[in-house]
């Protein structure tokens, strides 16, 4: 079946470093691919996807490229803000699968930025 | 107005009880879906309707019953809850691969 491996955190950098979080997938089809965040308290919003080969999703200075070769989909981002604090999830979904796009995430990885 | 909304956000109850949490979406979506999130923070889906046709049922025990009355509602409905229910279900909507879009989260505590 599909799965999703993310680089387990925490991760805790300082305000202005550069971030890069891996993220890896198993999947049988042609999968589109995204980055999820879930700031305290709150609920998962879709921070950027890619829904084929060498695509670059991008979103609020946040990038990731869809890697097919290397089943990859690395979320960076060059200079991180205290406000970027949160839990990031990789996530998968099969497309052509009819009406049913079930979405598989990867186990997450807090950020912590200090100022 | 909100896209996904869910009811309640925090919901504790005692062991054995049967509790609903509820939701509603207004963009038009056709398929609604039901996650679990651990205290690990990982998330797992449960139930996915669509357009009020039951299409995913992960391995959920059969105390977790989904109800779809319309495509723009899905409600969960859980009887005699245990301990281990214990977590955030999030109720989230699709219309395509391009993405979900989640409530904001309901946490129940089982005590």
């Amino acid at each position: 079946g599909d799965s999703v491996t993310q680089m387990e955190g925490p991760v805790t950098l300082s305000e202005e470093a550069f971030l890069t979080i891996n993220c890896t997938y198993t999947a049988t089809g042609y999968p589109s691919l995204f980055w999820y965040v879930q700031y305290p308290g709150e609920g998962l919003q879709l921070l950027l996807k890619a829904t084929k080969a060498d695509d670059k999703g991008s979103n609020k200075g946040f990038e990731a490229t869809y890697r097919k070769e290397t089943t990859s989909f690395h979320l960076e981002k060059g200079s991180v803000q205290v406000s970027d604090s949160a839990v990031y999830f990789c996530a998968l979904t099969e497309v052509g699968g009819g009406s049913n796009y079930k979405l598989t995430f990867g186990k997450g990885t807090l950020l912590t930025v200090n100022p | 107005d909100t896209a996904v909304s869910q009811t309640p956000k925090y919901l504790v109850t005692q062991m054995g009880n049967d509790k609903s949490i509820k939701c509603e979406q207004n963009l038009g979506h056709d398929t609604m879906y039901w996650y679990k999130q651990d205290s690990k923070k990982f998330l797992k889906i449960m139930f996915s309707y669509n357009n009020k046709e039951l299409i995913i049922n992960e391995t959920v025990p059969n105390r977790f019953s989904p109800k779809s009355p319309d495509k723009a509602h899905l409600n969960l409905h859980i009887n005699s809850l245990e301990l281990g229910d214990s977590a955030v279900y999030f109720c989230a909507s699709s219309q395509n691969y391009y993405g979900y879009t989640f409530g904001s989260g309901t946490r129940l505590t089982v005590v």
